[in-house]
């Protein structure tokens, strides 16, 4: 099956820091991700899809200039949380479109903590 | 709004027993329904659905869709203590591939 690759599985940060997240989909070429979130005990909630070559779409709700995502290339996107506060500790997790598939390619999931 | 609902919230049973898990939507321009299975870190998928009325089965796991009532149902039958996780079910829609998620099912098999 595909394999999508999500990187750091787990970070710590200071609060007022901003940290990066990549995900990477490593057998294919991959025009759309997908970013999510998910605190604990409830379910995945879409942030924003994340299209190559061009700007992210954001549902209601996020911030933009709060999780920048840039999709440099088919198959890089990356998810930086600006300015992190305590709040935004919760677990993200990118998909991967390869585009016809319907099933969506899950990266291993980054566990950010802002203390 | 589009909506994804799932129940029950939580559930805990005892090994050997079946359970059933459902899943109720109601979006505009539906393409698909999945099931996927999440334990510690990312959902891992179980089903896909288009059709109504066409039954998917894996070992113990099986699921139907019914596009006229807009439900599905995950059907887990000698359960065993590795089945505890949460199961969630996404829609995806024809107008993009985004998928949105219910609000998960937790269950816990006990010995």
């Amino acid at each position: 099956g595909a394999v999508v690759s999500q990187h750091p599985s787990r970070v710590i940060c200071k609060s007022g820091t901003s940290v990066k997240i990549e995900c990477r989909s490593l057998d294919f070429q991959a025009t759309t991700m997908f970013w999510y979130r998910q605190f604990p005990k409830q379910s995945l909630m879409l942030m924003a899809t994340s299209n190559e070559g061009s700007k992210a779409t954001y549902e209601q709700g996020v911030e933009k200039d709060k999780f920048l995502i840039n999709h440099a290339s088919l198959t890089l996107s990356t998810l930086t949380v600006t300015s992190a506060h305590p709040e935004d500790s919760s677990f993200y997790i990118c998909s991967a479109d390869r585009g016809g598939a319907t099933e969506a390619f899950f990266g291993q999931g980054t566990r950010l903590t802002v203390v | 709004e589009d909506k994804v609902v799932q129940s029950p919230l939580s559930l805990v049973v005892h090994e050997g027993d079946t359970v059933t898990l459902n899943c109720s939507y109601e979006v505009t321009n539906f393409r698909s329904l999945l099931w996927y299975k999440q334990e510690k870190k990312a959902p891992t998928f179980l089903f896909m659905l288009t059709s109504s009325g066409i039954e998917k089965k894996s070992g113990r796991l099986s699921s139907i869709l019914d596009k006229k009532e807009l439900f599905s149902i995950l059907n887990i039958t000698a359960t065993q203590t590795g089945d505890s996780a949460v199961y969630l079910c996404a829609v995806v829609l024809n107008t993009g591939n985004q998928f949105y998620f219910g609000t998960g099912t937790s269950l816990t098999v006990i010995p």
